[in-house]
């Protein structure tokens, strides 16, 4: 699976949309980016995932270069229930052998939203 | 979505006990997953479990130290054997849900070894 690069951490006032950024670089043409949260002492929240084209759902927006190598997370009116680890994971959807179905976390990019 | 119930949800333990992890999921799943996060770290697969078939362990992690069980579609168990305070970590469980490929997780056990 392609690596990815976040920022360790962001600031974003509340009630402003926050804009997280990934790179994968090296992502190949049949893996999806995906993003969870992980809100302090619970386990990883799925937020959203796409291939190329914009995703939104009622939690957040998914942009994707046109070369796709890199996206970014929008969550248009953060609130202080938004402070979390924001994964950024790339993967090959459905089976693909060995290791599929896989998530791969890195270190993520710890969001402090401020009131 | 499905919803993962972990049972402990903490627990603290002696050195060189076992404690075994429960995980329920409210729907049949195919895939359940489990991972450990060490103290300020990312989440690290341990392995995958497959109703039906031996668990598959990732590199740096054996089954006679985290055996694994997974006796139908909605329920596994994770044991950690012969427990060091190297293992003091959360313990997640996690399951696919095949018709969207999106993975869920439990809140996780919280795992002291003393």
């Amino acid at each position: 699976d392609a690596k990815t690069t976040q920022p360790t951490s962001m600031d974003c006032a509340e009630g402003r949309a926050a804009n997280l950024p990934c790179n994968h670089s090296t992502i190949s043409g049949n893996e999806y980016v995906y993003w969870y949260r992980q809100i302090h002492s619970q386990g990883p929240q799925y937020i959203i995932h796409g291939l190329k084209n914009n995703e939104t759902n009622e939690m957040a927006s998914l942009i994707i270069t046109e070369d796709r190598k890199s996206s970014t997370l929008i969550l248009p009116h953060a609130t202080l229930r938004d402070t979390a680890v924001y994964y950024c994971i790339v993967r090959v959807a459905g089976y693909s052998g060995a290791g599929s179905y896989q998530l791969t976390f890195g270190k993520g990019t710890k969001l402090s939203v401020i009131p | 979505s499905a919803v993962i119930s972990q049972k402990p949800s903490r627990d603290i333990c002696q050195r060189g006990t076992s404690l075994t992890i429960q995980c329920q999921v409210d729907s049949q799943v195919t895939m359940m997953f489990w991972y450990r996060q060490q103290p300020g770290q990312s989440l690290t697969l341990i392995a995958t479990a497959n109703q039906g078939s031996e668990a598959t362990y990732e590199s740096g992690f054996v089954i006679d130290k985290f055996p694994i069980s997974r006796p139908n579609l909605t329920f596994s168990t994770l044991t950690v054997s012969n427990m060091s305070p190297e293992d003091s970590s959360i313990y997640l469980c996690s399951a696919r849900e095949g018709s969207s490929d999106i993975q869920y997780f439990g809140a996780g056990t919280r795992l002291s070894v003393l």
